[in-house]
């Protein structure tokens, strides 16, 4: 069964760097086979698609284009997990974020959501 | 990549069927067969119901159903049940600007 388990702050502070880690359980980040997303969540904005991360012989990574500028996704293979960098956070960066599993078109596997709040 | 449509809000009585729309464009939902629904409780993650259009996940019970016609999605909820109060949204592959393309989402009340 696999899972993943979010950790990072609550609070950011505006022009600050937004940082989250997606821990994974009963799956590898670097599997062939699926990639590594995340996900945020406001009353604003909706579900918004944010990025991902895979592996396929090498790494790869794609960023929606609304967060392109200010997002970077890394993963790593020694804990077996990824992470999520948004730099220059403001106020309408408040969302819920999740990580999530994509296997063929399909987000099959989600953390357990983190709220963040930007505010100083 | 604009979001998919769907109504705000759908209801039914226990036993009644429900049936929610997601409506895309010939660049995701017309282009392809990876549409997904999800059931979303409040203050939880999503949780996958349907992909590819109309394939059910182990476990999930077959009142849940998903059909795609053109540019448009839909899933059928029948036989109602309390524990399906929640809200459902639609994710589509988009290739076209950003990968994933998600619905507006519908709040499915019970009555």
């Amino acid at each position: 069964q696999v899972q993943l388990q979010q950790s990072g702050p609550g609070l950011v502070k505006p022009s600050e760097t937004l940082s989250l880690t997606c821990a994974i359980s009963g799956d590898s980040v670097s599997s062939n086979s699926v990639t590594w997303n995340w996900i945020r969540q406001s009353p604003s904005r909706g579900l918004e698609w944010l990025g991902r991360t895979y592996y396929r012989s090498t790494w790869y990574h794609t960023y929606a284009e609304s967060v392109k500028s200010r997002v970077t996704i890394k993963s790593d293979t020694s804990k077996n997990q990824f992470s999520l960098h948004l730099d220059s956070v403001t106020p309408e960066d408040t969302a819920v974020y999740f990580c999530a599993r994509v296997n063929l078109g399909t987000f099959d596997y989600w953390g357990q959501g983190t709220l963040v709040t930007v505010s100083s | 990549q604009s979001a998919l449509t769907q109504p705000p809000s759908a209801s039914g009585s226990p036993g009644q069927s429900v049936t929610i729309s997601c409506t895309g464009t010939s660049g995701d939902i017309g282009d392809y067969n990876y549409v997904s629904w999800y059931q979303q409780h409040p203050g939880k993650a999503p949780k996958v119901l349907i992909y590819e259009v109309s394939k059910r996940p182990s476990g999930v019970p077959d009142r849940f159903s998903g059909s795609k016609s053109g540019n448009t999605a839909s899933l059928t909820v029948s036989g109602l049940q309390a524990e399906d109060e929640a809200d459902y949204y639609c994710i589509a592959y988009a290739v076209i600007s950003t990968l994933y393309v998600f619905g507006t989402g519908t709040k499915v009340t019970v009555l």
